[in-house]
């Protein structure tokens, strides 16, 4: 089945503890993504990688990192969670040169 | 730069009757438009999408969107609302890059 595989999908952290929320899709895509959402804001683009080792920053890179050394995975990084890293984040992925985005089921981050 | 606005954070209409959910979209370019369905703790799943087709566009679910370059609008429709179409919609826009553009998102409430 095609899909996009995030973990975990729930997480409660302390301020500073860094962790990885992973990425992973099936669909050999080249385009990746992360998202967060929060109330009355929609979805707004993190980073994203258009392939192998090309990553960028999206509308909100501040205090996240990422990395895409294999095409299937797309990790998201928080070095030093803060409180207002608290969101739902999600995961998409995309064929080259198709506006469709996957999206994965998300995670949600609590940063206590 | 492209950006999308929702008109309404929630809708609420009674079953049977039509749901309209209001997006208006601005673009330099033709733009690609998107609307994203997403249920209670899951991820977006794709509605229906416009690229420069037919302006009326059907999606899943007996859902459809009318693109009106004059109205810069691509609102969305379904002619009588099921208990089951409670959700969270998001419109999008996207360029030939394929960066998803969200607007804030509408929350349809459906009453027995």
């Amino acid at each position: 089945e095609a899909q996009v595989t995030q973990n975990p999908r729930y997480l409660i952290t302390v301020t500073g503890k860094k962790l990885t929320v992973t990425c992973s899709q099936n669909m050999n895509h080249e385009y990746m993504s992360w998202y967060r959402q929060d109330p009355g804001l929609g979805l707004r683009q993190i980073y994203y990688s258009m392939n192998v080792e090309v990553t960028d920053k999206g509308d909100v890179p501040e205090g996240y990192k990422v990395s895409r050394k294999e095409k299937r995975n797309f990790p998201l990084i928080l070095e030093s969670p803060s409180p207002n890293q608290t969101s739902l984040y999600f995961c998409a992925s995309a064929k080259r040169g198709k506006n469709i985005q996957y999206f994965g089921a998300g995670t949600r981050l609590s940063v206590l | 730069a492209q950006s999308v606005t929702q008109l309404g954070s929630h809708v609420s209409v009674s079953e049977g009757a039509l749901v309209l959910l209001r997006c208006n979209y601005s673009s330099s370019v033709p733009p690609y438009l998107f609307w994203y369905v997403q249920y209670p703790n899951q991820g977006l799943q794709l509605l229906l999408k416009y690229t420069s087709a037919a302006t009326l566009v059907k999606g899943i679910n007996g859902f459809e969107a009318e693109f009106k370059k004059s109205e810069t609008s691509f609102h969305l429709t379904k002619p009588s609302a099921h208990m089951s179409d409670a959700a969270e919609y998001f419109c999008a826009v996207s360029d030939q890059g394929g960066k998803l553009i969200f607007g804030q998102g509408t929350e349809l409430s459906v009453k027995p």
